[in-house]
């Protein structure tokens, strides 16, 4: 079966620090991938996603994320967070079936140190 | 335009209640979502339709009942509601429900049931 898992409940950096959070897939075939961003009280943000090609893909926000697949990893980064970073970002995958829908993983909570 | 337009953002009912949320896309997307997302948890998918028909109900009760008028709309009936169905409630949509499509999500409709 199709999963996700966000090792992190919680993350905290400080304002201009470099941030890295992890995703883990489990899937058969090759996943779509997303990262979605939440911002207290709001919906849900697109922050980019991996399809094919390229396994670097470059999103909004100056976030990126790499798509590994000997790791089944999808892991987000950013080389300077800013106070406004702080939210709930989820990782999801695509999951391919008779309707195609979202797993998402459970949550990643970043916290920005001024 | 990727926007995804749900009213009311917050709405307050009795358990003997009947309400509906309503969501609007204009992106002539042929598949729409409602999603459910407890406080703390990742978002979980309650109902598909693809080119207004239900093509996914994930066993949900039968006190939520959705209807898609028209290729832009979704509704979501609302009735006879428990306390535990208060929640973040989550309007989506797609290309159409064929794998690899972006899901945009719409900013909400917070629903308190007392």
């Amino acid at each position: 079966a199709q999963s996700v898992t966000q090792p992190d409940i919680h993350i905290t950096v400080s304002e201009g620090a470099s941030l890295e959070l992890r995703c883990n897939y489990s899937y058969g075939a090759t996943p779509y991938l997303f990262w979605y961003v939440q911002s207290p009280g709001q919906g849900l943000q697109l922050l980019l996603k991996y399809f094919s090609g390229d396994t670097l893909v470059q999103g909004i926000k100056g976030f990126e994320a790499e798509f590994k697949r000997s790791q089944s990893s999808f892991n987000l980064r950013k080389p300077s967070v800013h106070w406004s970073d702080a939210a709930e970002y989820f990782c999801a995958v695509g999951a391919r079936g008779s309707s195609y829908k979202l797993i998402f993983g459970s949550g990643t909570r970043l916290l920005v140190r001024p | 335009d990727t926007e995804v337009t749900q009213t009311p953002k917050h709405l307050v009912m009795g358990m003997t209640n009947k309400k509906s949320l309503k969501c609007e896309q204009h992106m002539g997307h042929r598949a729409m979502y409602w999603y459910k997302q407890k406080a703390k948890k990742p978002p979980e998918l309650m109902f598909v339709y693809s080119y207004e028909k239900l093509s996914i109900n994930e066993s949900v009760p039968s006190r939520f009942s959705p209807e898609c008028p028209n290729s832009s709309l979704l509704n979501l009936h609302l009735h006879a509601l428990q306390p535990e169905d208060s929640a973040l409630y989550l309007c989506a949509s797609s290309q159409d429900r064929n794998s690899g499509n972006t899901i945009y999500f719409g900013e909400g409709s917070w629903l308190t049931v007392v």
